[in-house]
């Protein structure tokens, strides 16, 4: 019962570098989603899918890009890192009844950027 | 624009006192609202959720909220709170059946023992 898990849980990295941040889920989920957490801000959302190979904007999406070759993967990458995207981000999946409207999130991903 | 707001940044109280964090969004047409709970070092999972039916909806753990449409509110209540209830609280609503969220900036919660 392995649900969603992010990996890195914990990244360090310096102006200007790439990074990419993990996300998997086991239920085969169609919906993903990836927000950020930011003191005063809460859950602002960076890009969602709802299926393999469509992926769109959300709130705050630049800087920032996914892809989703396959329903249980989606991966974030900074294409170059920027001290503002010091963040704890969040990936979430969300069943195929999307009227459900419960996200499953994974345990977030701390990330900092010198 | 669509928008959610939690009024409280920052709650401390007793155990045993009652609990009430407001949540306003601002659009008038279809939504679907849900309260979301983040225990320290825990991911973020649902408390609540309101789609249609009776306004006052129960969740786990002796949380309920009441969705009151000409106030456009969907406050989030506990009669008497443990010290367990410490947490980050989110108020969150999709609008007009879109399935992405958009969530409030949270509300902290502190229970002293």
């Amino acid at each position: 019962d392995a649900g969603i898990t992010q990996s890195p849980r914990y990244k360090i990295t310096e102006t200007g570098r790439q990074v990419t941040l993990m996300c998997h889920q086991t239920w085969s989920h169609s919906y993903m989603f990836w927000y950020r957490q930011d003191l005063g801000h809460g859950l602002r959302l960076i890009y969602y899918s709802a299926a393999a190979d469509i992926t769109d904007k959300g709130e705050v999406p630049d800087g920032y890009v996914v892809s989703r070759s396959k329903t249980e993967n989606f991966p974030l990458t900074l294409e170059s890192a920027t001290r503002s995207q010091t963040s704890v981000y969040f990936c979430a999946s969300m069943g195929w009844r999307k009227d459900t409207g419960e996200l499953f999130f994974g345990e977030g991903s701390r990330l900092t950027v010198l | 624009a669509q928008s959610v707001s939690q009024h409280n940044h920052h709650v401390i109280l007793s155990e045993a006192a009652s609990l009430e964090l407001g949540c306003n969004y601002s659009y008038g047409g279809t939504v679907n609202l849900f309260w979301y709970v983040q225990y320290p070092g825990q991911h973020l999972q649902l408390l609540l959720k309101y789609f249609s039916g009776d306004p006052l909806v129960k969740g786990i753990k002796g949380f309920e909220a009441e969705f009151i449409k000409s106030k456009f509110s969907f406050n989030l209540r506990k009669p008497s709170v443990q010290w367990s209830d410490t947490a980050e609280y989110f108020c969150a609503v999709t609008f007009s059946n879109d399935y992405k969220l958009s969530f409030g900036a949270g509300t902290t919660v502190t229970v002293r023992a």
